[in-house]
């Protein structure tokens, strides 16, 4: 069955330093991959997502993941973390290669910026 | 980006009610929604899938006669929790496809007293 892992529940970085979270997915063909983020009491807001071509990946607010069939990863990463980037950070993969458009997702990242 | 807004934000019922949360993509038509239930310090656990002008498709273990879903049209779909018990107060969240990726909503806070 596919799923996605997300290995760190909680990560605390400095604002300035860089960040990177881990994702692992489980899928026997190219996957469709996303990173999702959701502040407090919010919905989630698409950052990047991942169909095919370029395995590095351009997203919103200055992130950015990169696909690696070879490990099965696609971690996000921004070079400089900002306060408001604190939040929750979801990795999904679409079920089945996106065809039935389902997203199985990964239980999080929570995500805390020291000042 | 796609838009897609939730109604109400945020809702308080007593037990045994009723409540009709909807969900609309705003720039968008949408053929497929999806409603997810997320615990407090949890991922999402889809709900359903609903599917404009059908019967919506439930994950195993939801009850349909529960949480009624309706897509009337291509732009709005209703989750309505009837008979609502404490047990049922939770964060609810729905998206909308377009072009193979899902846009969520703000989602809906509901708290049954």
């Amino acid at each position: 069955a596919q799923s996605v892992t997300q290995p760190d529940i909680h990560i605390t970085v400095s604002e300035g330093a860089s960040l990177e979270l881990r994702c692992n997915y489980s899928y026997g063909a190219t996957p469709y991959l996303f990173w999702y983020v959701q502040s407090p009491g919010q919905g989630l807001q698409l950052l990047l997502k991942y169909f095919s071509g370029d395995t590095l990946v351009q997203g919103i607010k200055g992130f950015e993941a990169e696909f690696k069939r070879s490990q099965s990863s696609f971690n996000l990463r921004k070079p400089s973390v900002h306060w408001s980037d604190a939040a929750e950070y979801f990795c999904a993969v679409g079920e089945n290669g996106g065809a039935t458009n389902k997203l199985i997702f990964g239980t999080g990242t929570l995500l805390a910026v020291q000042p | 980006g796609a838009v897609v807004s939730q109604h109400p934000s945020r809702v308080i019922c007593k037990s045994g009610t009723s409540v009709k949360i909807e969900c609309r993509s705003l720039d968008f038509q949408a053929t497929t929604m999806f409603w997810y239930r997320q615990f407090p310090k949890k991922s999402l656990m889809l709900m359903a899938t609903s599917n404009e002008g059908s019967k919506a498709t439930y994950e195993q273990g939801v009850e349909k006669d529960k949480f009624l879903i309706n897509h009337a049209s291509l732009t709005l779909s209703t989750l309505t929790v009837t008979s609502a018990h404490p047990e049922d107060s939770s964060f609810y969240i729905c998206s909308a496809i377009r072009s193979g990726t899902q846009y969520f909503g703000p989602g809906t806070r509901l708290l049954v007293l």
